[in-house]
């Protein structure tokens, strides 16, 4: 099946600081992937859509200049957070769509900020 | 708004019982309906779909689905559970013409041996 990876797995940083996360495609081609952020006990919630070579596109709420997004490829994808705080501390997942709209998820990445 | 209720947020069973977990949405117009399951330590699969046809659907590892649109209900069953269905499941919906998922807040299921 389909596989999606993330990097890093999980990563601590000081508040302030910036931080970049991949999602990879590793064996289709995405034109399209997903950001999500997950809250201990909560949902998934989507934060934005990257479009391959073009802007991505934004849930309402979410600080495009604070999260920034960047799909250069068809199997990659990265979310910057910039500046980061404390209340970024989260779980971010990544999903990329297959030719069959069908979404593979990726492992997920810890961000904990201090 | 758009949003998915998942009211089972865990569930404990012995191995063999049945298992029904409710999802229930609120979405205008027609909808696709997922449920994913989230082993441990492990990244998010679908276990099945509907976009459309038969309401009955059938997933992997024996689960299956009842989309009833006169409840908004999308309702994940599986008659006998094992105790390798330990997992987190999360019922979403997307909107016909959309592939952003809403997802519920998700169901723990413990299932001992």
């Amino acid at each position: 099946g389909a596989v999606v990876s993330q990097h890093p797995s999980w990563v601590i940083c000081k508040s302030g600081t910036s931080v970049k996360i991949e999602c990879r495609s590793l064996d289709f081609q995405a034109t399209t992937m997903f950001w999500y952020r997950q809250f201990p006990k909560q949902s998934l919630m989507l934060m934005a859509t990257s479009n391959e070579g073009s802007k991505a596109t934004y849930e309402q709420g979410v600080e495009k200049d604070k999260f920034l997004i960047n799909h250069a490829s068809l199997t990659l994808s990265t979310l910057t957070v910039t500046s980061a705080h404390p209340e970024d501390s989260s779980f971010y997942i990544c999903s990329a769509r297959d030719s069959g709209n069908e979404q593979y998820f990726g492992p997920g990445t810890r961000l904990t900020v201090t | 708004a758009q949003s998915v209720s998942q009211h089972n947020h865990h569930v404990i069973l012995s191995e063999a019982a049945s298992l029904e977990l409710g999802c229930n949405y609120s979405y205008g117009g027609t909808v696709n309906l997922f449920w994913y399951v989230q082993y441990p330590g492990q990244h998010l699969q679908l276990l099945l779909k509907y976009f459309s046809g038969d309401p009955l659907v059938k997933g992997i590892k024996g689960f299956e689905a009842e989309f009833i649109k006169s409840k908004f209900s999308f309702n994940l069953r599986k008659p006998s559970v094992q105790w390798s269905d330990t997992a987190e499941y999360f019922c979403a919906v997307t909107g016909y013409n959309t592939d952003k998922l809403i997802f519920g807040t998700g169901t723990r299921l413990q299932v001992f041996p």
